[in-house]
């Protein structure tokens, strides 16, 4: 079967650094996206990754491992606006887009 | 990316009633929108891929009598969910891929549906 595994919930303090891991195991590999929800809202995009390597956006960088199933959200200077959940996405080969349950990030003061 | 809106943004109903729910792409003219389900705590549930112009394709499980789609327009795609009960009590949400490449999905901002 097709699986994403994320952690349920992470803690980390105001102007740390956090990384948020996905793993995956789908039929294919298409690309990994990268998304935050805030509660109550609908998601919205942060990156996007096809080829193994960092991309970096600002605070936000996305790494993936194709050869590892693997990928990280690493969030810089964090601020208490990143409170959220964040959910991991891989396209399989059927171009379908497979979703994590979501990891939901504490931010302490 | 692109710029999708729904419409209305949260709806309560008696059971057994109809409810529309809209979906708009505001700024990208989108021959796919999807529709997706989201419990409380719990991860995205894809229900179905709307196509324009043609039949929705349903994920399995997802009834294709109690959840209309019809995606009539380039622009406009609707979810109906006919007799609602409690259970359906969710939020409903639905994407479009924008100009983003590599098939990026950009979601409306939601329609919570209670049920009473």
């Amino acid at each position: 079967g097709q699986n994403i595994d994320q952690p349920t919930e992470m803690t980390a303090t105001e102007g740390a650094i956090v990384q948020i891991n996905c793993t995956y195991q789908t039929s294919g590999f298409n690309g990994l996206f990268w998304y935050q929800q805030h509660a109550g809202e609908a998601p919205t995009f942060l990156s996007y990754n096809v080829l193994d390597g960092l991309e970096e956006k600002g605070r936000f960088s996305s790494f993936l491992s194709r050869s590892k199933g693997y990928s990280y959200l690493l969030l810089k200077e964090l601020q208490m606006k990143d409170s959220a959940s964040y959910l991991c996405a891989v396209k399989d080969s059927n171009y379908q887009l497979i979703w994590g349950a979501g990891t939901k990030l504490i931010i302490k003061p | 990316g692109a710029v999708v809106s729904q419409h209305p943004s949260w709806v309560i109903c008696k059971s057994g009633t109809s409810v529309k729910i809209e979906c708009r792409s505001l700024d990208f003219q989108a021959t796919t929108m999807f529709w997706y389900r989201q419990f409380p705590k719990q991860s995205l549930m894809l229900m179905a891929t709307s196509n324009e112009g043609s039949k929705a394709t349903y994920e399995q499980g997802v009834e294709k009598d109690k959840f209309l789609i019809n995606h009539a327009s380039l622009t406009l795609s609707t979810l109906t969910v006919t007799s609602a009960h409690p259970e359906d009590s969710s939020f409903y949400i639905c994407s479009q891929t924008g100009t983003g490449g590599a098939d990026t999905q950009y979601f409306g901002p939601g329609t919570r549906l209670t049920v009473l």
